[in-house]
């Protein structure tokens, strides 16, 4: 079956734009979770949707959003990007809403640069 | 969510069998020991779980003491391609604070 699938890929803004971006999660999987990775902060949680309801959240700005359709396709957006922003941003599917007891399935990721 | 420790980076060579220790002494009874493997710019990829004792799957085996304060876990007969960051993660269902990921180890194969 086909894995979780991330767009675009790569992603170069400028300061002070808005990105969007997209998470279609694996078929019958109801939770999709964000996570952005740097080299100095490693991974780190952003937010997690199961059912179209946001169920929990990182600590991140308001600036970080998302949202998440009734098919479970996911977007996250930033707004008035920051040079700190540069980032691979990753989304996870689960069947269940995650934890450590529940497989997560990671798309590849979309790496966004922000100059 | 319990804290976990592990070696920042392992090296070994193509056909040995590794094992990578995590620490987690403040392991709560309902806790999971979870273990990812992360290439570079790709996402994380669950490779094994387990609850207590022992559990092996295709690629690799998890070994958990009696006291579940530290895990294991073992790959057998390495390659190149087992290059990667290994990280284990300890806790439960719910997904108060997602998975949080710590350093991981590096795990450097030579040939």
């Amino acid at each position: 079956k086909a894995g979780v699938t991330q767009t675009p890929r790569y992603l170069i803004k400028t300061r002070g734009q808005q990105v969007t971006l997209s998470c279609s999660p694996i078929s019958g999987h109801r939770s999709v979770s964000w996570y952005q990775q740097t080299p100095g902060q490693g991974l780190q949680f952003l937010f997690e949707y199961f059912s179209e309801t946001q169920r929990n959240k990182g600590n991140f700005p308001g600036r970080f959003s998302g949202r998440q359709f009734s098919n479970s396709r996911s977007e996250m957006n930033v707004s008035t990007l920051e040079l700190g922003d540069s980032a691979l941003y990753l989304c996870a599917s689960s069947l269940s809403q995650g934890g450590v007891n529940t497989e997560a399935f990671f798309g590849q990721g979309t790496r966004l640069t922000v100059v | 969510l319990a804290k976990t420790t592990q070696p920042i980076s392992m090296d070994s060579y193509e056909g040995q069998e590794v094992n990578i220790t995590c620490s987690h002494n403040n392991i709560a009874t309902n806790d999971y020991i979870t273990w990812y493997q992360q290439f570079p710019s790709q996402g994380p990829r669950f490779i094994i779980q387990g609850y207590k004792t022992k559990v092996t799957n295709e690629v690799a085996s998890l070994f958990i003491p009696a006291d579940r304060k530290s895990s294991t876990l073992s790959l057998p007969r390495v390659s190149l391609s087992d290059t990667a960051v290994y990280y284990c993660l300890v806790g439960s269902g719910g997904g108060a604070d997602g998975l949080t990921f710590g350093k991981g180890t590096h795990l450097i194969i030579q040939p």
